[in-house]
């Protein structure tokens, strides 16, 4: 299985400023025919369901604000909110769907600080 | 409008059986892998299994924790999905959410494993 790990498990960020997430695999989600990282994030808020914030690493979601950003290849990945709002205090997964198992990090909670 | 709707939670005994259901609309569901993930109470996310289309012989893959324990069928005449669930254990106990796409997922429906 492709084990994620994202650290950090947890952030306090104050209004405004940058808030950064990173998500290993234990193997590549590359795939070099196409180009393609198999790698989505995820926010999912208290008593919701996972809203998909970004696909292929860096491909944001319809609706998404520009200041969350996606970046990284291979086996190392970041996910960026460039100036923290109210409203992005949630956990955040990160989601591997290269390989069986499909798998995701442990989650890293983000409050405002 | 894509929906989701999860339904067929509820608390039920260790070795019970519990079959969850996921009615979709919005979509040509009959085109739709269809997958099933579940969170433990203050935990993260678990995939749990999905199923292919019919053109793809609607196989199933599944997690090695539910892995003869549980099965995943679809009725591609009513757009539903749905997870049987066979001897639960007290690790079962979930909030269970179906998904298709990585982009939509039902609201969730709760299953509790307690004697």
């Amino acid at each position: 299985d492709i084990v994620m790990t994202q650290s950090p498990d947890s952030l306090a960020v104050s209004l405004g400023a940058r808030a950064t997430i990173k998500c290993k695999s234990s193997q590549s989600v590359l795939d070099t025919s196409t180009n393609q990282n198999y790698l989505a994030w995820y926010r999912q808020r208290p008593g919701q369901p996972p809203q998909l914030l970004i696909h292929w690493a860096s491909v944001r979601e319809s609706g998404v604000p520009d200041r969350i950003t996606g970046s990284g290849s291979g086996t190392d990945f970041t996910l960026t909110i460039s100036s923290l709002q109210a409203e992005d205090v949630a956990l955040y997964f990160c989601l591997q769907y290269y390989g069986l198992p499909r798998t995701f990090g442990q989650g890293t909670k983000v409050e405002i600080k | 409008e894509v929906l989701l709707v999860d339904s067929g939670g509820g608390l039920v005994k260790p070795g019970g059986s519990l079959r969850l259901s996921c009615a979709a609309s919005g979509f040509n569901f009959s085109t739709a892998y269809m997958t099933w993930v579940r969170q433990a109470p203050g935990k993260g996310l678990e995939w749990v299994g999905r199923i292919k289309t019919k053109v793809d012989g609607a196989t199933t893959d599944l997690a090695a924790p539910v892995k003869g324990r549980f099965t995943i069928s679809r009725d591609d005449s009513k757009s539903t999905v749905y997870l049987q669930m066979n001897s639960l254990q007290t690790e079962d106990a979930a909030v269970y959410y179906c998904s298709t796409g990585h982009k939509y997922w039902g609201q969730g429906t709760r299953v509790t494993v307690s004697a």
